[in-house]
């Protein structure tokens, strides 16, 4: 059974930095892409990054260009999202997801496993 | 941007037949994927490149897309089924935002 678990969410500082974890088990974690996907409270779902199978390649919303850094670890299993200089707007529940494939014509395709998400909240 | 719409909200009565579009520009040529989530729950995929179900999705579900609109139907609804319903497709066009979601349906069943 696909398990995937965040940690780090917390309670931040604009201008702040937080780092979120996502330990993987149940798949063959170096053989998925994998992603980020955040949710503002009351609102709708929006991506926030991907990563390739073995890294090498990422993809990012605009609005965390810069800002944010998606990486991940094949020998701990686990997915990363660096967080830096925060905003209230980066308030949300972020989603550790795996796409089911990705292929060169179709590209990144649907989500099929997700996690229960780890609450940032960015305030003074 | 790529930009999908939804209607906010659908309402259906039991036994009915619910009906969720999803329009964007030439939608038709890219695979669409929709997604239920409950209050409180992680989203969860109910259809996939346009029509396929995964496993342990009833066959009440199902989709379709062709030219500007794609559309996932619930037949026989439930009363487990309201929830947000969100389509989502792959970019390819673009080079920045190429994964999009849509603005989400409240599904409510009366």
């Amino acid at each position: 059974e696909v398990q995937l678990v965040e940690s780090g969410g917390g309670l931040v500082q604009p201008g702040g930095s937080l780092r979120l974890s996502c330990s993987a088990s149940g798949f063959t974690f170096s053989s998925y892409w994998m992603s980020w996907v955040r949710q503002a409270p009351g609102k709708g779902l929006e991506w926030v990054a991907s990563i390739k199978e073995e890294g090498g390649k990422e993809y990012y919303v605009d609005s965390v260009k810069g800002r944010f850094t998606i990486s991940r670890d094949s020998a701990k299993t686990s997915l990363y999202l660096q967080m830096n200089s925060l905003r209230a707007e980066d308030s949300a529940v972020y989603y550790c997801a795996r796409p089911m494939y990705y292929d060169i014509l179709s590209g990144l395709g649907p989500l099929d496993s997700w996690g229960q998400g780890t609450l940032v909240t960015v305030s003074s | 941007s790529y930009v999908l719409t939804q209607p906010p909200s659908v309402s259906v009565a039991p036994g009915k037949t619910a009906s969720i579009t999803c329009g964007g520009n030439n939608i038709g040529s890219k695979s669409v994927h929709w997604y239920q989530q409950k209050p409180g729950q992680a989203p969860v995929l109910v259809v996939y490149d346009d029509s396929d179900r995964p496993s342990g999705i009833p066959e009440r579900f199902s989709g379709s897309n062709s030219g500007n609109a794609a559309t996932l139907t619930i037949s026989r609804v439930e009363a487990g089924d309201g929830a947000d319903y969100y389509c989502q497709v792959w970019d390819s066009s673009s080079d920045s935002d190429p994964y999009v979601f849509g603005t989400g349906t409240k599904v409510t069943v009366l």
